[in-house]
């Protein structure tokens, strides 16, 4: 069975640091992963997935991730946070089909 | 982008009622409907999967007469949890694809309803 696990359940950094947030899989094949940001009070966005090729992904908002299957990881990264990310991120997995097996999601705090 | 509604955004309803729970795809016609369940600081946990015009596929410990699953048109998928008890508080997400046929489709999500059962 698919897993996902998410090591921090809060990261805080200062205003302009860079963020990474962890994210690891189990799965017998190749994985598709996701990453996911929800706001209080509003559904998930897509933020970028990975599905074959080049290992880094590039998404929205200025995010990328980095698969790497030695590791069975699928970090998220950013340079530079801005105070608007403030929010919960999902890592997520599938290996096909459209069910998404999720992570328990990272909180991230921003300070100014 | 496609977008996905649900009412009502917060519900608290008395133990022994029941509480319907509206999803509807705003601006494309979703083949396929998922219902989530999320506790606080838990995952999302996916109850059932929902096409349209047949009978949901429920996740394995999901009772099916508890949650009852409709979707009978492109746009709208209500979930029905009947005798709702204290234990079935918690956060419930709908998510919504809109095509078919590829390996994977990406998932629109709906806000979500708070459930609170006294």
């Amino acid at each position: 069975a698919q897993s996902v696990t998410q090591p921090d359940i809060h990261i805080t950094v200062s205003e302009g640091a860079s963020l990474e947030l962890r994210c690891n899989y189990s799965y017998g094949a190749t994985p598709y992963l996701f990453w996911y940001v929800q706001s209080p009070g509003q559904g998930l966005q897509l933020l970028l997935k990975y599905f074959s090729g080049d290992t880094l992904v590039q998404g929205i908002k200025g995010f990328e991730a980095e698969f790497k299957r030695s590791q069975s990881s699928f970090n998220l990264r950013k340079p530079s946070v801005h105070w608007s990310d403030a929010a919960e991120y999902f890592c997520a997995v599938t290996g096909g089909g459209n069910k998404l097996t999720f992570g328990t999601g990272t909180q991230l705090k921003v300070e100014l | 982008g496609a977008v996905v509604s649900q009412h009502p955004s917060r519900v608290i309803c008395k133990s022994g009622t029941s509480v319907k729970i509206e999803c509807r795809s705003l601006d494309f016609q979703a083949t396929t409907m998922f219902w989530y369940r999320q506790f606080p600081k838990q995952s999302l946990m996916l109850m059932a999967t929902s096409n349209e015009g047949s009978k949901a596929t429920y996740e394995q410990g999901v009772e099916k007469d508890k949650f009852l699953i409709n979707h009978a048109s492109l746009t709208l998928s209500t979930l029905t949890v009947t005798s709702a008890h204290p234990e079935d508080s918690s956060f419930y997400i709908c998510s919504a694809i809109g095509g078919t046929g590829a390996l994977y489709n990406e998932q629109f999500f709906g806000p979500g309803t708070r459930l609170t059962v006294l």
